[in-house]
């Protein structure tokens, strides 16, 4: 089926360590975005990319990086780690041309100790 | 800046009954509206679009839009305690911005 897919789902880290998050999608969609989504703040877009060759900060890029290495996966990168990145994060995707629907990977909870 | 409002909640509702959840938003030239649903430790998911003015109905989930006002709703008819999620207004990128605007949603809970 086409799908969005992030791995790892879960993962614990201590702070400092780099840590990467990835994502992979069969849908054939050129869009993708990273999300992060804490508690009564919803979800805040982190970066975003248009195709391989074009990525854009979101309004909450500080301390994040990400890479797209395929039409297909976009990966997101935690040079050092802190405690305030602890949430959970989204991988989506979109179709521009159709109905912009955003379509969402099942997640990734971060722990940050 | 574009901006969704939503109500936090809980809006708390017995089952059976309806749920109303509003959202509001500030660019007057937004044409197209998305509903999401998202379950507790889960992804969104779409569960409604609507474009044009008035209702539009999906089983028992209805939308309504007034551009005028400029807010639109999502009724849940015959609310189930499976309905029980929280509720996110998107808003499509339109113009010179590429990005949707999301709302902070609207958790509703239906309690047998």
């Amino acid at each position: 089926d086409a799908d969005v897919t992030q791995t790892p789902r879960n993962r614990i880290t201590k702070t400092g360590k780099r840590i990467m998050l990835e994502c992979s999608q069969t849908k054939g969609h050129d869009r993708m975005y990273w999300y992060r989504q804490d508690p009564g703040l919803g979800l805040r877009l982190i970066y975003y990319s248009f195709d391989v060759k074009d990525i854009n900060k979101g309004e909450i890029s500080d301390g994040y990086s990400v890479s797209r290495q395929a039409q297909a996966k976009f990966s997101l990168s935690l040079e050092s780690a802190i405690p305030n990145q602890t949430a959970l994060y989204f991988c989506a995707t979109s179709d521009l041309g159709r109905s912009d629907e955003q379509f969402f990977g099942p997640g990734t909870r971060l722990t940050v100790l | 800046q574009k901006e969704v409002e939503q109500n936090s909640g809980p809006l708390s509702v017995p089952e059976g009954a309806i749920a109303s959840l509003n959202c509001t938003y500030s660019d007057r030239g937004s044409q197209s509206f998305f509903w999401y649903r998202q379950y507790s430790g889960k992804s969104p998911e779409l569960i409604m679009f609507i474009y044009s003015n008035g209702d539009k109905e999906d089983g028992r989930f209805t939308a309504q839009l007034n551009k005028a006002s400029q807010y639109v709703s999502l009724l849940i008819r015959d609310s189930q305690p499976s309905d029980s999620a929280t509720y996110l207004c998107a808003v499509p990128p339109r113009g010179g911005s590429y990005i949707p605007t999301f709302g902070r949603g609207t958790s509703l809970i239906v309690h047998p």
